[in-house]
């Protein structure tokens, strides 16, 4: 069974930096595309970004709200994806899961990151 | 980049009837790459239907999809209590609507 088990979120104040990671398992994450997406308190759902697996380049592209501040990157030797986010908002407090792409095996239960003063 | 919206915001039902839920793109997405979640409270969401109308392990036959182009529906058949959530369309790899909330009375 897929499982995603993502890590790394807490209190940061405005300003701030935290990389996230998740941890993947069960499947051939070295192909898989990943994704990250986030849910402030209350709200829908807001994919953040994705990456591509490195056969298709490895790049990766970013939703507006975090594009120029947050970097998704991974490690396919550790089957690990991670999001550094750096310059943090007050409106980037959320829990963010990631996902694989595609058709989306897992869900894992997120990591809450709160940004405040 | 590619929005979906969703409607109604909120749709109130008793059990046994039936839920209609719409998705609609504001392009053509191709119906391989639009999916259903569901998310109860407190809960991560979950996949219900990916590929448009493919259901998802474990999904019973009551729930469905469909569509094409940039209109896509969920139909929920004989609404039980436990229907009661937040369902989202997706984009692979890309956006999400905004939700629909489903009560059942």
């Amino acid at each position: 069974e897929v499982q995603l088990v993502e890590s790394g979120g807490g209190l940061v104040k405005p300003g701030g930096s935290l990389r996230l990671s998740c941890a993947a398992s069960d499947f051939t994450f070295i192909d898989a595309w990943m994704n990250w997406v986030r849910q402030a308190p209350g709200k829908g759902l807001e994919w953040v970004g994705r990456i591509r697996s490195r056969s298709h380049g490895g790049t990766s592209e970013y939703a507006a709200p975090v594009k120029g501040r947050f970097t998704i990157s991974r490690d396919d030797s550790k089957n690990t994806l991670y999001v550094q986010m750096n310059s943090l908002k007050i409106e980037d407090t959320a829990v963010y899961y990631c996902i694989t792409g595609g058709i989306v095996r897992a869900w894992g239960q997120g990591t809450l990151v709160t940004v405040s003063s | 980049e590619i929005v979906l919206t969703q409607s109604p915001g909120t749709l109130s039902l008793s059990p046994g009837e039936r839920a209609t839920l719409s998705c609609r793109a504001s392009q053509s997405v191709d119906s391989n790459y639009l999916a259903w979640h569901q998310q109860k409270p407190g809960q991560a969401p979950r996949l219900l239907i990916y590929a448009a109308s493919s259901r998802a392990t474990g999904i019973p036959d009551r729930i469905s999809g469909s569509g094409s182009g940039t209109d896509f529906t969920l139909t929920i058949s004989r609404l039980e209590p436990e229907d009661s959530a937040v369902y989202y369309c997706q984009q692979y790899d890309s956006s999400f609507g905004q939700g629909t909330k489903l009560e059942i009375k």
